[in-house]
């Protein structure tokens, strides 16, 4: 139980364009899910905390309008990167936890975005 | 905000050795510390955590000890085998589901 997909694994995009990033939690309600960033050999980075039905919350210097971010269900939250550029180029992971005081976050497999 | 630091960076041990981790934390209302493993472009795995109420925790060859006063936390690994080589990240969070603040990261490589 408990599993996390991402969708698509990996994307290449020319700078510019938008980018969709989707994060499902399969088996579960996820009522928070996290979206982190991580560039090579480099820790795991909080991007954004995501609440079903509100906006999300950005960490500091995350761009709101950039990295829009949609969780309009329980078992369903967005990233879109906009007007990519190659410095935007990372993998993005999400996480997503249960309903309640449940501490352990649940991992997707993460996108590997790349923009040329 | 929350600050974490690991050390080492890079960790090499020769297989059957043991493996330290050290973490230090900056807020004292930080209560839930994983650590997770992760191998190349993979998704961070869960080994072990633990919560401030604990001092210590144990799962077969792992296991984590938290000091609350001195704010750190560490993993140890026993009988290291190669297939434990990977980054290991520690991590702390306030509260069940709140967001993780994670180390830099320690890279381990164990030797046949």
């Amino acid at each position: 139980g408990a599993v996390v997909s991402q969708h698509p694994s990996w994307v290449i995009c020319k700078s510019g364009t938008s980018v969709k990033i989707e994060c499902r939690s399969l088996d579960f309600q996820a009522t928070t899910m996290f979206w982190y960033r991580q560039f090579p050999k480099q820790s795991l980075m909080l991007m954004a905390t995501s609440n079903e039905g509100s906006k999300a919350t950005y960490e500091q210097g995350v761009e709101k309008d950039k990295f829009l971010i949609n969780h309009a269900s329980l078992t369903l939250s967005t990233l879109t990167v906009t007007s990519a550029h190659p410095e935007d180029s990372s993998f993005y992971i999400c996480s997503a936890k249960l309903q309640g005081p449940i501490y352990e976050q649940y991992f997707g497999p993460g996108t590997r975005l790349t923009v040329t | 905000g929350e600050n974490v630091e690991q050390h080492p960076s890079t960790l090499s041990v020769q297989e059957g050795d043991s493996a330290v981790i050290k973490c230090t934390y900056s807020d004292s209302a930080s209560n839930y510390f994983p650590w997770y493993k992760q191998e190349l472009g993979k998704r961070p795995q869960l080994i072990i955590d633990i919560r401030s109420n604990v001092g210590e925790k144990k799962d077969q060859r792992i296991a984590v000890t938290l000091n609350k006063t001195a704010k750190h936390f560490s993993l140890h690994i026993t009988e290291t085998q190669p297939e434990d080589s990977a980054v290991y990240f520690c991590a702390a969070s306030i509260n069940a589901g709140n967001m993780l603040t994670f180390g830099g990261g320690t890279r381990l490589m164990v030797k046949p």
